[in-house]
């Protein structure tokens, strides 16, 4: 079975300065990594997703996330946070079952950024 | 960009009515659709996954005669929530798949049953 840890219920942070929102993640096979984030009342917004190729990966609204396979990570993070940036973040794997058709996502419990001025 | 269009957004309703949730993929064509369930403060619980012209797969633990899913085409999904009551009060969330891993998502709809 596929599983998705984020140890942090909460990170708050001070606008512009970086921030990071952490993912652990447990697979079989090779994962298909996701960040969203989720606005309230809103459904999720993709970020960025790792499939294959290099570590670092960029995505919308400024940012990155780091794939890093000896330590099943896949933290998100960005140089200089912004308040409009406070939302809910979810951490997302692809489950290997039934490779070949479109096969569904299972989700880490969620991060709430809290950016501050 | 893709977009998946979800409808209504909020909806109240009287304990033992029903209610149809609309989940439209406006630009692409979705063959899997999910279904999840929100409750407040916690993560995305998938409920289904329905593809085009089949029975859905349910999650263990849904009820399949209380949450019935139809996808009739390439672009629409329903949830129907049957004999509502106000346990089934929640934030309910679909998302089409492109196939090329990618998914996207509805904007949700707040479901509250009195």
């Amino acid at each position: 079975a596929q599983s998705v840890a984020q140890p942090e219920d909460q990170v708050n942070v001070a606008e512009g300065n970086p921030l990071t929102v952490k993912c652990t993640y447990s697979v079989s096979g090779n994962p298909y990594l996701f960040w969203y984030v989720q606005y309230p009342n809103r459904g999720l917004q993709f970020l960025l997703k790792y499939i294959t190729g290099d570590n670092l990966v960029k995505g919308s609204y400024g940012f990155e996330a780091e794939f890093n396979k000896s330590q099943t990570s896949f933290h998100l993070k960005k140089p200089s946070a912004l308040v409009s940036d406070s939302a809910l973040y979810f951490c997302a794997v692809r489950d290997m079952e039934g490779a070949g058709t479109a096969s569904k996502l299972t989700f880490g419990t969620g991060t709430r950024l809290q950016v501050t001025l | 960009g893709a977009v998946v269009s979800q409808h209504p957004s909020r909806v109240i309703c009287k304990s033992g009515t029903s209610v149809k949730i609309e989940c439209r993929s406006l630009d692409f064509q979705a063959t899997t659709m999910f279904w999840y369930r929100q409750f407040p403060k916690q993560s995305l619980m998938l409920m289904a996954t329905s593809n085009e012209g089949s029975k859905a797969t349910y999650e263990q633990g849904v009820e399949k005669d209380k949450f019935l899913i139809n996808h009739a085409s390439l672009t629409l999904s329903t949830l129907t929530v049957t004999s509502a009551h106000p346990e089934d009060s929640s934030f309910y969330i679909c998302s089409a798949s492109q196939g090329d891993y990618g998914y996207t998502f509805g904007s949700g709809t707040r479901l509250t049953v009195v």
